[in-house]
């Protein structure tokens, strides 16, 4: 079984640019899951799909960030402008519906913002 | 406020010595727990989770956990660590509810380092 898919695995950019991440789930994962992972800290989820939709974005600073999930498989989360603060690995995980939080994450993008 | 705090921050153990890195949550109801590994340039592995029942639970890689209600805490033990095991071990917690698709809290992490 294929595990998660993110690209770009490394960018970087300069502030005020804008940068995109896309992140393929685990096939029949209904959950979808954006983190954000600051050197240092544990990863803080920024975003939830469940299906197309939006379960929770309470973290997810709207003024610069957003994410979407056409059609409920793949997703695409995007900084514009970016700031310094958000250097960070962003993370992207699956979980079934009902599986008890079991999360699987991918293997995260390296974002340098100089 | 819900929280997961990880008091070590590094650890450095000899190989085929045991290990054992901290955890303690703070949360309204006993949650489901978790313990990841992040190696390198990696993304995170579950080893172990506990929802409910036996409070000694067992992982891969040779990883358990025991699970202490009294003390809110959720330690990771190994009796005898490998070179491999170097990484980062991150505690976390969701809610206690079947079918939740609920946020996972994560501590701040320990950085296992291992000693030839």
């Amino acid at each position: 079984e294929a595990g998660v898919a993110q690209s770009p695995r490394y960018k970087i950019i300069e502030k005020r640019q804008s940068v995109a991440f896309w992140c393929n789930p685990i096939s029949g994962h209904a959950t979808l899951y954006w983190y954000q992972q600051i050197l240092g800290q544990g990863p803080k989820l920024l975003i939830q799909f469940q299906n197309n939709g939006v379960v929770d974005d309470s973290q997810l600073p709207k003024d610069r960030f957003s994410a979407e999930r056409l059609k409920g498989v793949d997703s695409t989360l995007k900084i514009q402008p970016a700031k310094l603060e958000d250097s960070a690995v962003y993370l992207c995980a699956s979980s079934q519906i009902g599986s008890y939080n079991e999360q699987f994450f991918g293997p995260g993008t390296r974002l340098t913002v100089l | 406020a819900q929280s997961v705090t990880q008091p070590d921050i590094h650890i450095t153990v000899s190989e085929g010595a045991s290990l054992e890195l901290r955890c303690n949550y703070s949360y309204g109801a006993t949650p489901y727990l978790f313990w990841y590994v992040q190696s390198p340039g990696q993304g995170l592995q579950l080893l172990l989770k506990y929802f409910s029942g036996d409070t000694l639970v067992q992982g891969i890689k040779g990883f358990e956990a025991e699970f202490k209600r009294s003390q809110s805490s959720f330690n990771l033990r190994k009796p005898s660590v490998h070179w491999s095991d170097a990484a980062e071990y991150f505690c976390a917690v969701g809610p206690p509810l079947r079918g939740s698709q609920g946020n996972l809290i994560f501590g701040k992490g320990t950085k296992l380092s291992v000693k030839p």
